[in-house]
């Protein structure tokens, strides 16, 4: 069964601590993830993607086949920050071909001065 | 002014009234997605459609209903059937270029009296 997983619902850390929200995936196909992001009074929008191995706002996630996992992770977490974040991951229809995402429950980052 | 908007911001319903939930996009893409996302279940996925005329259910199209007969726009229509519509409604879509990364609107809050 195709399922994204975030175990924590709250998380809170004082500012400048590190910070890691878990996701775990469970796919059998090739995944492709994502990490998006819900800032107070803002839309949901694109944080980043697992295939462009990039850094944004210093967030980075590494997918580990192995763990299924992709975690987000940013080493010093500052209050803006303060969010809620959905891990997401791609998957193909085998009766369409039509691409859809599917989100996990998300988890809502609390960053404590 | 580019973006994906959905109208109206707060809708009331009765029990057993049908209603229709706006979302209109100026980005020229191609896909366009209906999410429900209620606490702590992140977002569902109702309804998507790839292109004009076409359409398939997702994970929890039962009690929806949805059209797309213009490139632009994808409205929802949450029926007497669906027994629990008092949720948060989000629209998305995405061009064929970066399918990848979806863009949300603002959200309805349908809340059934």
């Amino acid at each position: 069964a195709q399922r994204v997983t975030q175990p924590e619902k709250l998380l809170s850390v004082f500012k400048g601590a590190p910070v890691e929200l878990k996701c775990n995936y469970s796919y059998s196909g090739s995944p492709e993830l994502f990490w998006y992001v819900q800032y107070s009074r803002q839309r949901l929008q694109l944080l980043l993607r697992h295939i462009s191995r990039e850094s944004i706002k210093g967030f980075t996630a590494d997918l580990n086949k192995g763990e299924t996992s992709f975690h987000l992770k940013k080493p010093f977490a500052q209050e803006e920050d303060s969010a809620m974040y959905y891990c997401a991951l791609r998957v193909g229809s085998a009766k369409t071909s039509y691409d859809k995402v599917i989100f996990g429950p998300g988890t809502s980052l609390s960053v404590i001065p | 002014d580019g973006g994906i908007t959905q109208s109206p911001k707060y809708l009331f319903r009765k029990e057993g009234q049908n209603v229709t939930l706006s979302c209109e996009q100026n980005l020229n893409h191609d896909a366009m997605y209906w999410y429900r996302q209620d606490p702590g279940q992140g977002l569902r996925l109702i309804y998507y459609s790839q292109i004009v005329n076409d359409f398939q259910k997702g994970d929890i199209a039962e009690g929806y209903s949805v059209s797309r007969e213009k490139k632009e726009s994808f409205p929802l229509t949450v029926t007497s059937a669906q027994k629990n519509p008092t949720a948060f409604y989000l629209c998305a879509s995405t061009s064929q270029v970066r399918v990848d990364e979806q863009f949300f609107g603002p959200g309805t809050r349908l809340t059934v009296l």
